[in-house]
């Protein structure tokens, strides 16, 4: 079946900017996480929902950062007025939630760089 | 909080070579989830193994074992007989109770060459 897809691969945008990075989770898959991969800082929970749950939002770096999932599937990860720092490659994955085993199926990435 | 620790940021070992990866975590749970994940130079992560704190039994899937002693806190990686094909970073993982379904705390890989 289908993994977990994510849009753009690739995106390059100037600094002040805003972006919007798109996951497609694995159908059925109730619970969705987006994590943030750089150079120096490895892998980083930025947000996670599970369900109709209230999102776990704790591992946003700052307000700059936003994200929603709509109709329980699909999640657009925001960032607005985009710095260099934000420069990473965003990971999103998803799991089968509180029924499941835990393993959580990554997407292949974007890659954000901001000029 | 909880924490991962990989110590070794690169190991090059030469094809046949056995190797192991180490990976040393924190948490005041008692009931935890441990990962290993792979990731080719493709990028995509690539589940490897789950195994929870209650179950310390070694684990073998072909070349791969993994060695989990909750006495020195460790969950350490071993390839047998290592192959090109296994070079990637390797990224070990924690995540706490409620069936592994939360966030996941990750070390900083390590990354893995595999010389023919």
């Amino acid at each position: 079946g289908a993994g977990v897809s994510q849009s753009p691969s690739n995106k390059v945008t100037e600094k002040g900017k805003d972006v919007e990075l798109r996951c497609d989770p694995i159908s059925g898959h109730t619970a969705l996480y987006w994590y943030r991969q750089s150079l120096g800082q490895g892998l980083e929970f930025l947000i996670y929902f599970q369900g109709n749950s209230a999102p776990d939002k704790s591992g946003l770096p700052s307000d700059r950062f936003s994200a929603e999932r709509t109709g329980g599937s699909v999640s657009t990860l925001t960032i607005q007025r985009t710095q260099q720092e934000d420069s990473a490659v965003y990971l999103c994955a998803s799991s089968m939630g509180l029924a499941g085993l835990g393993e959580q199926f990554f997407g292949p990435g974007t890659r954000l760089t901001v000029l | 909080a909880q924490k991962v620790t990989q110590a070794q940021t690169e190991i090059s070992v030469v094809e046949k070579e056995d190797v192991t990866l180490d990976c040393v975590y924190e948490t005041r749970d008692t009931t935890y989830y441990l990962f290993w994940y792979k990731q080719p130079p493709s990028g995509e992560l690539v589940f490897l193994i789950r195994r929870n704190s209650f179950d310390e039994q070694n684990e073998i899937s072909g070349r791969y074992s993994w060695n989990f002693q909750k006495s020195t806190s460790s969950f350490n990686f071993t390839i047998t007989a290592s192959q090109v094909v296994d070079s990637a970073v390797y990224f070990c993982a924690l995540s706490e109770a409620n069936s592994g379904n939360t966030p996941l705390v990750f070390g900083k890989g390590t990354r893995l060459s595999v010389i023919a």
